[in-house]
């Protein structure tokens, strides 16, 4: 299985602040690099497929690049509603693995 | 627009079959840009991918769960299932059902809003 690796698992930041999320795969998964949103209690949103492209309805400030093992998730502002967890999830092999998980709290 | 609901016993005795039906509506199963799919979140935990099925029968399954799980699919109710069996309380968790697209980034688009699957005597 591919392994699925982000960092930092937990950050704390401030309304307006840009906010970056990186995920690390043990193996190179091309841009097969999915990105969720998850509140509690709630179902997992999809944010951003093949690693850089913003699924419809989310806000622009959110934004996915990398390619190969590496990869980010950028908030380019920070807002409220943005406290979550959040996850990567590599679509290049079955299963298709996902990360540990980012949970994001609002200062 | 889509939708995904899962329904089941949310409490499963140690040693026996997990059982789950995913129904959707507003668009249907047998489509052949999609995948169908079941993933589970023990609680507090991360997400765990368990497997998806194609409209055709075509199953893909997590290794480290092949020898239990069985998923099917009912086109005729726009439905399909999962089975997990000889659960122990490692198995407690919420299960999602889930849509992923059949190419190009083999997203997650939908989900289900889940459902609480506690193993326990």
């Amino acid at each position: 299985d591919i392994q699925m690796t982000q960092s930092p698992s937990s950050l704390s930041a401030s309304v307006g602040d840009r906010v970056t999320i990186t995920c690390r795969a043990s193996q190179t998964i091309t841009t097969y690099l999915n990105w969720y949103q998850q509140k509690p209690g709630k179902a997992p949103k999809l944010l951003i497929y093949a690693a850089s492209s913003l699924q419809t309805g989310v806000p622009s400030r959110f934004s996915g690049s990398g390619s190969g093992t590496d990869f980010t998730l950028t908030i380019s502002s920070l807002q409220p509603e943005d406290s979550a967890t959040y996850y990567c999830q590599q679509s290049y092999s079955s299963p298709y693995t996902f990360g540990q998980g980012t949970k994001l709290e609002i200062k | 627009q889509l939708q995904l609901q899962e329904s089941g016993p949310g409490l499963v005795k140690p040693s026996e079959t997990l059982s789950l039906t995913c129904s959707v509506s507003g668009g249907s199963i047998s489509s052949n840009i999609y995948y169908w799919g079941w993933i589970r979140q023990p609680p507090g935990r991360g997400l765990e991918w368990i497997g998806t099925i194609y409209y055709s029968g075509s199953t893909s399954y997590n290794p480290s769960l092949k020898s239990r799980v069985t998923i099917s699919i009912d086109t005729s109710k726009n439905q399909f299932s999962l089975k997990l069996s000889s659960v122990t309380a490692a198995d407690t968790a919420v299960y999602y059902c889930a849509r992923r697209i059949g190419s190009y980034a083999r997203e997650i688009d939908y989900w289900g809003q889940g459902t609480l699957v506690t193993v326990s005597s």
